[in-house]
């Protein structure tokens, strides 16, 4: 069935680069999505890819899809105690958007 | 500026009692959903509208009702509420460039 797995926590220091990994079922995915989720806040949505990309990059963040592999993940660069937060992974199919259970991303001074 | 309008953001409310959670967007975007989260579980998807007057269940449909009589409303009814639907939900629009807006969320508590 269609279903997005991520690890539940996250811890790195201040200054380090944060890799968020995210595993897929669903071959037909058409776009992928990463989303931020700060206490108490809605869902801010950080990038999306398109399928038939490999690699997006926006500022601090990188984003790589392994499509063979169903696998996706999220690299912010230089971490900063502002990144603390929960990080969902999702995809979409022509109908549906799966989500993970998302990554709670703590940072060490 | 281009933005989804869930209502009421917070409400309390006792069991059986018949509510509507509005969803709006001003994107003419075609495709909208409804989702709820809840601890441990990330967003599941309670319904879902390709276009005006078509829609369908997503995972979790049961006790929810939805209607798309226009492209820009997509609200949620909980004919009968139970305490099970306590829960954060969020409305979504997507347009065709795959870009996924959500509302702010709607903090429902059923007594």
């Amino acid at each position: 069935g269609e279903d997005v797995e991520q690890s539940l926590f996250l811890s790195v220091r201040e200054g380090d680069s944060s890799v968020i990994n995210c595993t897929y079922t669903d071959s037909s995915s058409t776009y992928l999505y990463w989303y931020k989720q700060e206490p108490g806040a809605g869902l801010q949505l950080l990038t999306y890819i398109f399928s038939n990309m490999d690699m997006k990059q926006d500022q601090r963040l990188t984003v790589l899809l392994n499509k063979k592999d169903k696998h996706l993940s999220l690299r912010i660069a230089d971490t900063q105690t502002g990144d603390s937060a929960i990080y969902f992974c999702a995809y979409s199919s022509a109908s549906k958007i799966i989500f993970g259970s998302g990554t709670r991303l703590s940072i060490r001074p | 500026e281009a933005q989804v309008t869930q209502n009421p953001r917070y409400l309390i409310t006792v069991t059986g009692k018949k509510l509507t959670v509005t969803c709006s967007q001003n994107m003419n975007h075609e495709y909208m959903s409804w989702y709820r989260q809840d601890p441990g579980l990330g967003l599941r998807q309670i319904y879902y509208s390709m276009n005006v007057e078509v829609t369908d269940k997503g995972d979790v449909p049961e006790g929810y009702k939805v209607s798309r009589k226009e492209k820009r409303n997509f609200p949620l009814i909980l004919e009968s509420p139970s305490p099970n639907q306590t829960s954060l939900y969020f409305c979504a629009s997507r347009g065709n460039t795959g870009e996924l807006f959500f509302g702010e969320g709607s903090r429902l508590t059923v007594l």
